[in-house]
């Protein structure tokens, strides 16, 4: 399973813009990128994914470098809610459906 | 449309014991997985259920088992309790099959004494 790297914690200061990065130097032409957060006390939430493209959606925007190789998750305005802990998971769709969570960066917000 | 919910949400439980949590899935989702959290780490997957078949299996011993049903909830039946089995053990449902987006619960959080 191809591994993926994140800083243990970042912090950032409300409604300033957030760039969580993600290293997957091993990742293969089939992994996708996906992100999800987990608040306190709650399950994992579906966050954002990608193959090769940047992507949009509500929540965040994902940049992915060209080589493949790293990413990086960016919330536009950080808002208190926002602090969490953000996995950064290749999955592998020929491979089955498992999440292959890591450690994840722990982000807090200061108001 | 509800989410995915998880009872019970709390339990406490002896080594040796056994232990059934369970999960209802989001309306029509076909597939549910299931993961253990321990404390301070990321969750770890433990199997997966595509219409009522197993799926794919992570690292964990026969002692670990499931079940899902036909309206595609689940159980998750741990023998044999271990000191070590205490986590947050979360399930996660997808509509589309198993490689579609995971919907996670807020998990049971289990602690054996």
């Amino acid at each position: 399973d191809a591994k993926t790297t994140q800083p243990n914690s970042m912090e950032s200061n409300e409604e300033e813009p957030v760039h969580l990065p993600c290293n997957h130097s091993t990742i293969s032409g089939t992994d996708y990128i996906h992100w999800y957060r987990q608040l306190p006390s709650q399950g994992p939430e579906y966050v954002i994914h990608g193959l090769t493209s940047n992507v949009n959606n509500r929540m965040a925007s994902l940049a992915i470098a060209e080589d493949r190789k790293s990413s990086t998750l960016i919330l536009h305005r950080a808002t208190l809610r926002d602090a969490a802990v953000y996995y950064c998971i290749l999955r592998r769709y020929n491979q089955g459906g498992k999440l292959i969570f890591g450690q994840g960066t722990e982000l807090s917000v200061k108001p | 449309e509800t989410g995915v919910t998880q009872s019970p949400t709390h339990l406490i439980k002896t080594r040796g014991q056994q232990v059934t949590l369970r999960c209802s899935s989001q309306s029509g989702h076909n597939t549910v997985s299931w993961y253990q959290q321990a404390l301070g780490q990321g969750p770890q997957f433990i199997f997966q259920y595509y219409r009522e078949e197993e799926n794919g299996r992570g690292n964990f011993p026969p002692r670990f088992s499931g079940l899902q049903f036909p309206n595609y909830s689940s159980e998750l039946n741990v023998n044999a309790l271990e000191l070590d089995d205490s986590a947050l053990y979360l399930c996660a449902s997808s509509l589309e099959g198993p490689t579609d987006t995971q919907y996670f619960g807020p998990g049971t959080r289990l602690t054996v004494l």
